[in-house]
């Protein structure tokens, strides 16, 4: 099977910071990723599909990249309400494996 | 408005059974995959299983395979998830998820806690 890996396991950055997390499947699932938000106490958040398709209502800051192996979400600017934790999902095959999580907070 | 509404989760014995059931509404039921996923106390998530829109489809992770059975009712709008030999670690929070053009999820209920504990 195919394992997704995170880095970094978590990151700490000031409010108006670029901040991106990388995202690496064990094998190429083409354009098969998506990124979900998930903050503290609340239930998960569908932030990016397709690698790169933003999901209607998500902030504008987010955004995302990549194809076959290697994939990243970028925050352009971050604030206040994107401490949460984030996780990748590939779904091109199953099984539909998430990556293990990253953990964003404010310095 | 899309609503996932779960139930279900309870306390079990190791090796005990639970069914949880998830009544969906707000969108064409019969037309998208349904997942379950869970969330294990203070750790990430984990996909469970997956069930095509039809039914006819299904895939399941290699921890649960063989032990868990996903199923649904389109003429119900209910989507299932059969829980057999249950060990200490399916203890988590089930959520049931609604797919978008894909088997991502889209859509997520606020799930409900199984408990697995002698």
């Amino acid at each position: 099977d195919i394992q997704m890996t995170q880095s970094p396991s978590s990151l700490s950055a000031s409010v108006g910071d670029r901040v991106t997390i990388t995202c690496r499947a064990s094998q190429g699932i083409s354009n098969y990723l998506a990124w979900y938000q998930q903050k503290p106490g609340r239930v998960p958040n569908l932030l990016i599909y397709g690698a790169s398709t933003v999901q209607s209502g998500v902030p504008s800051r987010f955004s995302g990249s990549g194809f076959g192996t290697d994939f990243t979400l970028t925050i352009s600017s971050l604030q206040p309400e994107d401490v949460a934790t984030y996780y990748c999902q590939k779904y091109n095959s199953a099984p539909f494996t998430f990556g293990p999580g990253t953990k964003v907070d404010i310095k | 408005e899309v609503q996932l509404v779960e139930s279900g989760g309870d306390l079990a014995q190791p090796g005990g059974s639970l069914r949880l059931s998830c009544a969906a509404s707000g969108f064409t039921f019969n037309s998208y995959a349904m997942n379950w996923v869970r969330q294990a106390p203070g750790k990430g998530l984990e996909w469970v299983a997956s069930v095509s829109g039809s039914g006819g489809t299904t895939y399941y992770a290699v921890s649960v395979k063989g032990r868990f059975t996903i199923s649904r009712d389109n003429s119900k709008n209910t989507l299932f998830l059969q829980m057999n030999g249950l060990r200490v670690e399916d203890t988590a929070s089930y959520y049931c998820t609604k797919g978008g053009a894909g088997w991502y999820t889209k859509h997520w209920g606020q799930g409900t806690l199984v408990t697995v504990s002698s």
